[in-house]
């Protein structure tokens, strides 16, 4: 059965702060890494990874996969209050199995 | 543009009781999944829905099945609900020549479901 773990379950840091999320699977059929925030309720797409070593960004959040040790790791730079969120990793293999999340609190 | 729309947002039944959640999936888009999310889990594939077929199926009983409609709505049915079927059942869409990627999924807000 699929596994995707993500560490840590939840964080709490001050505005500017930088932060490093981690995931780590274990799929039959890897086909490509995928990050989400949820905040509230509907997960939004972040990034999605499927080569080794090639870092995605979009402003002040990054992502990299690395497929020899199965993992991949989200950073969040300079953070702000609105990045308080769920950030869910998935892994596709035809279907998408997700981690447990790992719950990031931004303080003013 | 409407995103991914879900009805109700919320619902309470009993066990035994039978449940349907329905979902309008983001214009453009005529693939459709389902997923259950546990409170503090993370979102678990019930099935995937693309030309008015189940496509693929995770790890669910037969309880729990579905409709695809030929304007790519889609319906999650429930029997004999069970205390631990209380979740947040989120619907994506995705067109179809990402049905496999799953890249830019659109997720619906939800429907909570509560089983007392």
């Amino acid at each position: 059965e699929d596994k995707v773990v993500q560490s840590p379950l939840s964080l709490v840091v001050h505005e500017g702060d930088t932060v490093t999320l981690n995931c780590s699977y274990e799929v039959t059929n890897f086909r490509s890494l995928l990050w989400y925030k949820q905040e509230k309720k509907a997960p939004t797409f972040l990034f999605m990874l499927t080569s080794s070593g090639i870092e995605k960004k979009s402003g002040r959040l990054s992502s990299i996969l690395d497929k020899k040790e199965l993992s991949s790791i989200l950073n969040i730079t300079a953070t702000q209050t609105g990045d308080s969120a769920i950030y869910l990793c998935a892994v596709n293999d035809y279907k998408l199995s997700f981690g447990a999340g790992t719950t990031v609190t931004v303080r003013a | 543009d409407a995103g991914v729309t879900q009805s109700p947002t919320h619902l309470i039944k009993t066990r035994g009781q039978q449940v349907t959640l329905r979902c309008s999936p983001k214009s453009g888009h005529d693939t459709v999944s389902w997923y259950q999310q546990a409170l503090g889990q993370g979102p678990q594939f019930i099935f995937q829905y693309y030309e008015e077929e189940e496509r693929q199926r995770g790890n669910f009983p037969d309880r729990f099945s579905g409709h695809q409609f030929p304007n790519y709505s889609s319906e999650l049915n429930v029997n004999a609900l069970l205390l631990g079927d209380s979740a947040l059942y989120l619907c994506a869409s995705t067109t179809r020549d990402r049905r496999f990627t799953n890249e830019k999924l659109f997720f619906g807000s939800g429907t909570q479901l509560s089983v007392l």
